[in-house]
C-alpha cells in the first residue's frame, strides 16, 4: 500500500498570512500515460464529513475559495492557503487515488489561527 | 441535489455484528463506484472498501478483509456494509461516499454523507 505523510502534523499561522501543508507519498502517484496526479486534498471541520477541495493535485473542486491552491508532482505535493480566513482553521488531509485500493489518506494537518 | 445518508450505527459489543446503510438521491446512483471511508474518535480518516457500479469488484482495507462486506442495491439506491466479528478498533465514525465523475474507481470524493457513529464496547 502507498503511504502518506503529511508535514506539519499543525500550524497556527496569523489571519491573512499563508499557511502550507506538505504532503509526500511513499511511490509516485503521477500516471505516466494522462500525466495526471492521483492526488487529493481535503478539508475537515469539526463535526463535519471531510470537504474536497482539491483533486488531480492541482484541480480546484468548484465553489473552493481561489485562495487554497495544490502543487506538486511524483511523490511530493503542496496545498497552499494564501491568506489565511478565520473559516479555513480545519484538519486537512491529503489522499492518494493511483494504486489499486486502499487509496490511503495522509495522517492530516491542522491548522490555527494565530 | 446530491444527498448521502447513513444509518444502522450503534453500540455492539466485540465480536458481534452491525449492517451499516447509506441511502443516496440526486445522483444516478448505479452509475458510480462507492467507497466507505470511517474516522475512530480524534483520529484521521482511514479508506475502508469501495465497489463497482455492478458489484463485480470490491476491494478493502487489509484490516477489515473477510470481516467486513460491502454491497449496494442499485434498485434501492443504497450501499451497505455488513460488519462482522467487530473489534473495539473498529470503533470508528462510519462515511459513505461517491467519486468525482462516474469514469471509474480512480476518482476523489466529492460527496459525502454526515456519517453514522460505530461503537465496539462491552
Amino acid at each position: 500500500d502507498i503511504v502518506m505523510t503529511q508535514s506539519p502534523d499543525s500550524l497556527a499561522v496569523s489571519l491573512g498570512e499563508r499557511a502550507t501543508i506538505d504532503c509526500k507519498s511513499s511511490q509516485s502517484v503521477l500516471y505516466s500515460s494522462n500525466e495526471k496526479n492521483y492526488l487529493a486534498w481535503y478539508q475537515q471541520k469539526p463535526g463535519q464529513p471531510p470537504k474536497l477541495l482539491i483533486y488531480w493535485a492541482s484541480i480546484r473542486e468548484s465553489g473552493v475559495p481561489d485562495r487554497f491552491s495544490g502543487s506538486g508532482s511524483g511523490t511530493d505535493f503542496t496545498l497552499t492557503i494564501s491568506s489565511l480566513q478565520a473559516e479555513d482553521v480545519a484538519v486537512y488531509y491529503c489522499q492518494q487515488y493511483y494504486s489499486s485500493p486502499p487509496f490511503t489518506f495522509g495522517p492530516g494537518t491542522k491548522v490555527d489561527i494565530k | 441535489e446530491v444527498q448521502l445518508v447513513e444509518s444502522g450505527g450503534g453500540l455492539v459489543q466485540p465480536g458481534g455484528s452491525l449492517r451499516l446503510s447509506c441511502a443516496v438521491s440526486g445522483f444516478t446512483f448505479s452509475g458510480y463506484w462507492m467507497t466507505w471511508v470511517r474516522q475512530a474518535p480524534g483520529k484521521g480518516l482511514e479508506w475502508v472498501a469501495n465497489i463497482k457500479q455492478d458489484e463485480s469488484v470490491t476491494y478493502y482495507v487489509d484490516s477489515v478483509k473477510g470481516r467486513f462486506t460491502i454491497s449496494r442495491d442499485n434498485a434501492k439506491n443504497s450501499l451497505y456494509l455488513q460488519m462482522n466479528s467487530l473489534r473495539a478498533e473498529d470503533t470508528a465514525v462510519y462515511y459513505c461516499a461517491r467519486g468525482r465523475d462516474d469514469s471509474g474507481a480512480y476518482r476523489a470524493l466529492s460527496f459525502w454523507g454526515q456519517g453514522t457513529l460505530v461503537t465496539v464496547s462491552s
